[in-house]
């Protein structure tokens, strides 16, 4: 079984194009999270869930919305896309809220081309 | 703001030797390190955790210290593999608390 699965594994679509990537977590983590890894593969928090509430957001553009509508799933929502947003999204999971001693559980990453 | 460097972009080491990697750590005092693996197209994978009151930490051939004073961590393969071949991750705890930054990685590369 899969411990944090997410969909698609790979997205092409056009500028100004809307997209949602899927998560889901079957390992009854509190907290969830999206992390983004560009072309030099710098991977940089985006936004984190714990109990549907939002607990982060790093200066993130708001044409990304993270959606949750369980502890086990959140959703990325993507408005009006730009070249700029190509790249590798991961979803990741955790015990407790943050992961200040527990590890963290990533998906396979969604490689998100903008053409 | 807290800065995680992680000095080597690539290194490259023939098999059989130790290969170590370097995490440093600024404007910081993070009370767990972390270290991930992470391969071609895949998502990171945890490898180890240490705690600031412990210097040292095993798990088979890995090994990783941790130098509050000197704000940095050290991983270690000894015995290495080409299997060992991938991008290594170190990372910690931000300042509130509430997710994981990560070091630019370090990609292994063993030769047989």
């Amino acid at each position: 079984d899969t411990a944090v699965s997410q969909t698609p594994k790979y997205l092409v679509t056009q500028m100004g194009n809307d997209k949602s990537i899927k998560c889901e977590q079957n390992l009854g983590h509190d907290t969830m999270y999206w992390y983004k890894q560009d072309s030099k593969k710098f991977l940089k928090i985006m936004f984190s869930y714990n109990n549907k509430e939002l607990i982060i957001n790093e200066t993130v553009p708001n044409r990304f919305s993270p959606k949750s509508p369980d502890k086990a799933h959140l959703n990325l929502h993507i408005n009006s896309l730009e070249l700029g947003d190509s790249a590798v999204y991961f979803c990741a999971s955790s015990l407790i809220r943050g992961v200040m001693n527990t590890e963290a559980f990533f998906g396979q990453g969604t490689r998100l081309t903008v053409v | 703001s807290q800065k995680i460097e992680q000095n080597s972009e690539a290194l490259n080491i023939q098999e059989g030797k130790t290969a170590t990697l370097t995490c440093n750590y600024t404007n910081y005092s993070p009370a767990y390190l972390q270290w991930y693996r992470q391969d071609p197209g895949r998502g990171p994978v945890f490898l180890l955790l240490i705690r600031e009151n412990e210097k040292e930490k095993r798990k088979e051939r890995l090994k990783v210290t941790f130098d509050t004073t000197l704000k940095q961590s050290l991983f270690h393969i000894t015995a290495s593999q080409p299997a060992d071949s991938a991008t290594y991750l170190c990372a910690l705890i931000n300042q509130a608390g509430t997710a994981l930054i990560f070091g630019k990685g370090t990609t292994l590369s063993v030769s047989s």
